[in-house]
């Protein structure tokens, strides 16, 4: 069973709107959350994360909502760019550096000129 | 200064026959990592290591073996490669200032025949 979960596998958006990427979660145990981003043929990048005692964290376009007792977070990004189209994963990890980091499936994202 | 390189970037071999990914990394980080990209599945763990000479097995680890007897180095061996196996294969590393964050490499696409 998939701890983390990303339900939707694709996300089409129009250059210059709002893309917003969701991700639930089942082990509560799980403390910190992180989104990478994979363009095809590379390896992903870190993009963004927030710890569980945040509700918010902003770098820029990218915009990341956490909601612990929905076990929900959701990844926007304002305004899309035809650059931003890529896989997105949603990864989560326990408290310590020593818990392994569970990946999502994935979403990709295609933005529309 | 590369980082993290994977070799070989793309390799075709016929069931049974043993294989071996490299990893190499440049950043002396201690936590190096070997996941298997699979669509609807994500990233999942083959097998990770804390330091040298130190491994151990993540979610997917049967069928590969682990080594690392330098810092730098982790390679994986498929001992005896079945179609099952067929995937694009990322190492990572892990250190830096926020402690949950990998650095991946470029993947090794494997077809196996």
């Amino acid at each position: 069973d998939q701890q983390v979960k990303q339900n939707s596998p694709s996300l089409s958006v129009q250059e210059g709107r709002i893309s917003i990427l969701n991700c639930d979660y089942t082990n509560s145990m799980f403390d910190y959350f992180l989104w990478y981003k994979k363009y095809p043929a590379e390896g992903p990048t870190f993009l963004i994360s927030i710890s569980s005692i945040k509700d918010k964290n902003e770098d820029g376009r990218f915009t990341v909502f956490l909601n612990k007792s929905a076990k929900h977070l959701s990844l926007h990004i304002v305004p899309s760019q035809p650059g931003d189209s890529a896989v997105y994963f949603c990864a989560a990890s326990g408290e310590t550096s020593y818990d392994k980091v569970i990946f999502g499936p994935g979403t990709s994202l295609s933005v529309i000129p | 200064d590369a980082g993290i390189t994977q070799s070989p970037r793309y390799k075709i071999t016929e069931t049974g026959r043993q294989v071996t990914l490299m990893c190499h990394q440049t950043w002396s980080h201690s936590y190096m990592f070997w996941y298997r990209q699979d669509l609807g599945h994500g990233l999942r763990l083959i097998y990770y290591s804390a330091a040298a000479d130190i491994t151990d097995k993540g979610e997917v680890p049967d069928g590969y073996v682990v080594s690392r007897s330098k810092t730098e180095n982790f390679p994986l061996t498929l001992e005896s490669a079945t179609r099952s196996q067929t995937s694009v294969y990322f190492c990572a590393t892990r250190g830096g200032s926020s402690y949950n964050e990998q650095f991946f490499g470029p993947g090794t696409r494997l077809t196996v025949l």
